[in-house]
């Protein structure tokens, strides 16, 4: 029964490169999330996603960012041409249903640093 | 905007103290929840408080939400060691389709 699944744990990228970052949700769970945690800070809400659609993109950068979720294969988060702002721990959740209200399941993360 | 406030953002208590994390906000939340984070990993989930005026006891972790459904606090009676880590509030938001967090507290008990 594994748990959400995020990777890689570790992604080291120079400026201008592009990451991407994967996230495959619970078993069951159609509602993915993914956050952004800096250094000592709580984690910054960024991309809501169900299978095929945004729900909500209102803490997604408007540029370089994207995510999707497609019918098959794990949800996606890539950044396009990074920059040292955007070394951080990227965090994914999921849930049975919308809204959040029964908690999420999180992922170990992955770590970004662009060097 | 929905803002979650907790204080304190640092504890460092000594081993069989107790201590009481705050979260407050001025907008009210349908629902809100407690997760710990160890370095490394993400957040793990709590417990989740719906109802004003609800109190609900985990072992040595008691968590309350205000009547008011805008603050909640989390107890922890007789710290240990293993207490240690990041403690998130987090709330449901107005529209429903994600939870946000609070910036932390930070606890650490020394033995």
């Amino acid at each position: 029964n594994a748990g959400v699944m995020q990777n890689p744990r570790h992604l080291v990228r120079r400026r201008g490169q592009e990451a991407r970052l994967r996230c495959s949700p619970m078993k069951g769970h159609s509602h993915v999330y993914w956050y952004r945690q800096l250094p000592e800070e709580g984690l910054k809400f960024m991309v809501y996603l169900q299978k095929e659609n945004i729900i909500d993109e209102s803490g997604m950068p408007k540029e370089r960012f994207s995510a999707e979720f497609p019918k098959e294969g794990p949800s996606i988060l890539r950044i396009q041409q990074v920059v040292r702002g955007d070394s951080a721990a990227y965090f994914c959740a999921s849930s049975p249903s919308q809204g959040g209200h029964y908690g999420y399941t999180f992922g170990s993360g992955t770590r970004l640093t662009v060097v | 905007t929905q803002l979650l406030e907790q204080s304190p953002q640092f504890l460092s208590i000594q081993e069989g103290e107790n201590l009481t994390v705050y979260c407050n906000s001025s907008s009210v939340f349908s629902s809100l929840q407690w997760y710990r984070q160890e370095p490394g990993e993400g957040p793990v989930l709590l417990v989740t408080v719906v109802t004003g005026g609800e109190v609900k006891k985990l072992k040595r972790l008691t968590f309350q939400f205000g009547d008011a459904r805008k603050d909640s606090s989390l107890h922890i009676t007789a710290a240990q060691p293993g207490d240690t880590g990041l403690y998130l509030c987090a709330g449901a938001d107005s529209s429903a389709s994600k939870i946000i967090f609070g910036s932390g507290t930070r606890l650490s008990i020394r033995p």
